[in-house]
């Protein structure tokens, strides 16, 4: 049973479409979070959830719209996308704001 | 400034080495840190906890010196599968975020 389950893994899109990426966990965590890991490998938060509420929103362009339908559930959405979006989205978990870390095996969008 | 510098390699060592990274972060007020382990196009995954007095985990040895502001990292004995890239992870006292370094490749030859 994956702990933190992201789909899709692989999305090929071309520039100016509008994507979606959902996550999912089923370790109870109350917490969730987006980062992008770029080509560089560096990896950046872009939004946190707890309990469904956002807590924190990081200086990523308003085409990234995050929403969580419930604490299990937090999913990306992306409107115009630009080349350089592409990057690996990691979708993640904890049991308390800033505990343990649980990733998703990521997903990997190239814009073209 | 970046929060978290690391070198990012890459290293390349042999079996049964002993091979240490270390990674300085910026603000001297940080309160947690960590080491993650990223596998090649996977996810990262907590390694170890780095505890004030340093902490060791098999191998695995953590120290934290907070006048130098860094951390580091020592694997001894090195395998084949400690090939992966080592993230350091930092967390302010505002607790307001995790801050990852770019990462150190590590490459273990048989």
């Amino acid at each position: 049973d994956t702990a933190v389950s992201q789909t899709p893994k692989y999305l090929v899109t071309q520039m100016g479409n509008d994507k979606s990426i959902k996550c999912e966990q089923n370790l109870g965590h109350d917490t969730m979070y987006w980062y992008k890991q770029d080509s560089k490998k560096f990896l950046k938060i872009m939004f946190s959830y707890n309990n469904k509420e956002l807590i924190i929103n990081e200086t990523v362009p308003n085409r990234f719209s995050p929403k969580s339908p419930d604490k299990a559930h937090l999913n990306l959405h992306i409107n115009s996308l630009e080349l350089g979006d592409s990057a690996v989205y990691f979708c993640a978990s904890s049991q308390v704001l800033w505990g343990e870390l649980f990733f998703g095996e990521g997903s990997r969008l190239t814009v073209l | 400034r970046k929060e978290v510098e690391q070198d990012p390699g890459p290293f390349n060592v042999p079996e049964g080495a002993t091979v240490a990274f270390n990674c300085t972060y910026s603000n001297s007020a940080s309160q947690s840190f960590f080491w993650y382990r990223q596998d090649c196009r996977k996810e990262p995954k907590l390694l170890m906890s780095v505890y004030s007095s340093g902490n060791e985990d098999g191998r695995f040895t953590a120290q934290l010196n907070r006048a130098s502001q860094y951390i580091s990292l020592l694997i001894r004995d090195s395998k084949l599968s400690d090939s992966a890239t080592y993230l350091c992870v930092v967390i302010p006292t505002t607790g307001n975020q995790f801050y990852f370094g770019t990462g150190t490749s590590l490459t273990v030859i048989p």
